[in-house]
């Protein structure tokens, strides 16, 4: 059964830079898929961030793109997350997800599952 | 890249069947047969419940349904029950080798 778990500090402060990793079990990352970060702001709807796969492989989100870092460590089965120049509009649940996806030429991404429990990232000084 | 359309609510009584529409552009859901649909309980993560537009992953009911018409796609969730009261999000995949989510939409279960 394949389980994702979110770890991180839970408080960053404003113009810094905000770290999550996401620790896979049941499952090697280096088997193949994609790997996905979430985030929802509270009260509010879910917004991709990017994808990355185990040869670091990526895709951001556009609105995103210039803030976003992701990269993979298949020795310890786990992948991260950094977001510099955090403001409070960062302040949301991030979620790691497994990717699904097909190659007919480009990447083509499916669907999330498994999800992450979840954790809170609160930016404030 | 903007966010593909939900109802911000529906409703429906037990054993009723209700649709949650998610519409976007031709670049996105009108372009592929790529779209899933989650739900999410208060606290929870999200689960995928329909993927490819309308295939089931393994366990999910087959209360749940989905299909796509144009530049929209939608859920249809028949027989309703407590517990499936959620809030439901769509996403696809886009042009742009992206991925977008809808807004969100509040089921409630009378």
């Amino acid at each position: 059964q394949v389980q994702l778990q979110e770890s991180g500090p839970g408080l960053a402060k404003p113009s810094e830079t905000l770290s999550l990793t996401c620790t896979v079990s049941g499952y090697s990352i280096s088997r193949g898929y994609y790997w996905g970060w979430i985030r929802q702001p509270p009260g509010k709807g879910l917004e991709w961030i990017g994808n990355i796969d185990h040869g670091g492989s990526t895709f951001y989100n556009p609105s995103l793109k210039s803030r976003v870092t992701m990269s993979v460590d298949t020795s310890k089965n786990q992948f991260s997350l950094k977001l510099n120049s955090v403001t409070a509009a960062d302040t949301a649940v991030y979620y790691c997800a497994r990717v699904a996806h097909l190659v007919r030429g480009i990447t083509i991404f499916t669907w999330f599952d498994p999800w992450g429990q979840g954790t809170l990232v609160t930016v404030s000084s | 890249q903007s966010a593909l359309t939900q109802p911000a609510s529906v409703s429906g009584s037990p054993g009723q069947s209700i649709t949650i529409s998610c519409t976007g552009t031709s670049s996105d859901v009108g372009g592929y047969n790529y779209v899933s649909w989650y739900q999410q309980h208060p606290g929870k993560a999200p689960k995928l419940m329909i993927y490819d537009v309308s295939k089931w992953p393994s366990g999910v009911s087959n209360r749940f349904s989905g299909s796509k018409s144009g530049n929209t796609a939608s859920l249809t969730i028949s027989g309703l029950q407590a517990e499936d009261e959620a809030d439901y999000y769509c996403t696809s995949y886009t042009s742009s080798s992206t991925l977008v989510f809808g807004g969100g939409t509040k089921l409630t279960v009378l």
